[in-house]
């Protein structure tokens, strides 16, 4: 049973200190999509990556946020430094670009962090 | 505005109701439509693919008017189980963006 995985699955941690967050996509898979959910905003998408290259991170705050692939198997969405702003659910996706259902995503169980 | 919108609810709705979710998106260059299903305090889940001569699946069928730029999820003999909030998504080519989402509770 295939599925996109995700560590930690919660974090707490205080303004100001670095946060990584890591995703290991479903093996064959290659677009990669992190996003964040709150109550207010509903779902964002702060970067995505096909084939390991980033595509998009518009939505990224860029003077805090990075986000990096340095394999296949390994996505990283790092926060430095943390803000309580950024309390939210973050998703990591993968999906098979190129296929008949090119654009399906499939989630991660997200990793539910507050920055107090 | 945004890209994709969808009335929130909260659906309140008797067991065996039939409802429907109307959602619609800005996008024309939109190539691809799905309902997504996201329970409390878990991930989206794909519920169904939209395509522009209607779907089916079971009690679900989603319907997609690309004249009007509007999708609609129809459920038929509601279950308890089916309470959870229901996400409208659009896509082009590189990516999907997604409603706000609709919530539904079925009640005994």
């Amino acid at each position: 049973d295939a599925r996109v995985t995700q560590t930690p699955r919660d974090k707490v941690t205080e303004m100001g200190q670095e946060v990584t967050m890591r995703c290991q996509p479903i093996l064959g898979h290659n677009t990669v999509f992190w996003y964040r959910q709150t109550m207010k905003q509903g779902l964002e998408l702060l970067a995505y990556f096909r084939n390991r290259a980033p595509l998009d991170d518009s939505g990224m705050p860029k003077d805090r946020f990075s986000a990096e692939m340095p394999d296949a198997t390994l996505a990283t969405l790092k926060i430095q430094p943390s803000e309580p702003r950024d309390s939210a659910v973050y998703f990591c996706a993968s999906g098979a670009a190129g296929t008949s259902s090119y654009n399906e995503q499939f989630f991660g169980p997200g990793t539910r962090l507050t920055v107090l | 505005r945004k890209e994709v919108e969808q009335d929130p609810g909260p659906f309140n709705v008797p067991e065996g109701a039939t409802v429907a979710f109307n959602c619609t998106y800005s996008n024309s260059a939109s190539q691809s439509f799905f309902w997504y299903r996201q329970d409390c305090r878990k991930e989206p889940k794909l519920l169904m693919s939209v395509y522009s001569s209607g779907n089916e699946d079971g009690r679900f069928t989603a319907q997609l008017n690309r004249a009007s730029q509007y999708i609609s999820l129809l459920i038929r003999d509601s279950k308890l189980s089916d309470s959870a909030t229901y996400l409208c998504v659009s896509g082009s080519a590189r990516q999907l963006t997604f409603g706000s989402g609709t919530q539904l509770t079925v009640l005994p």
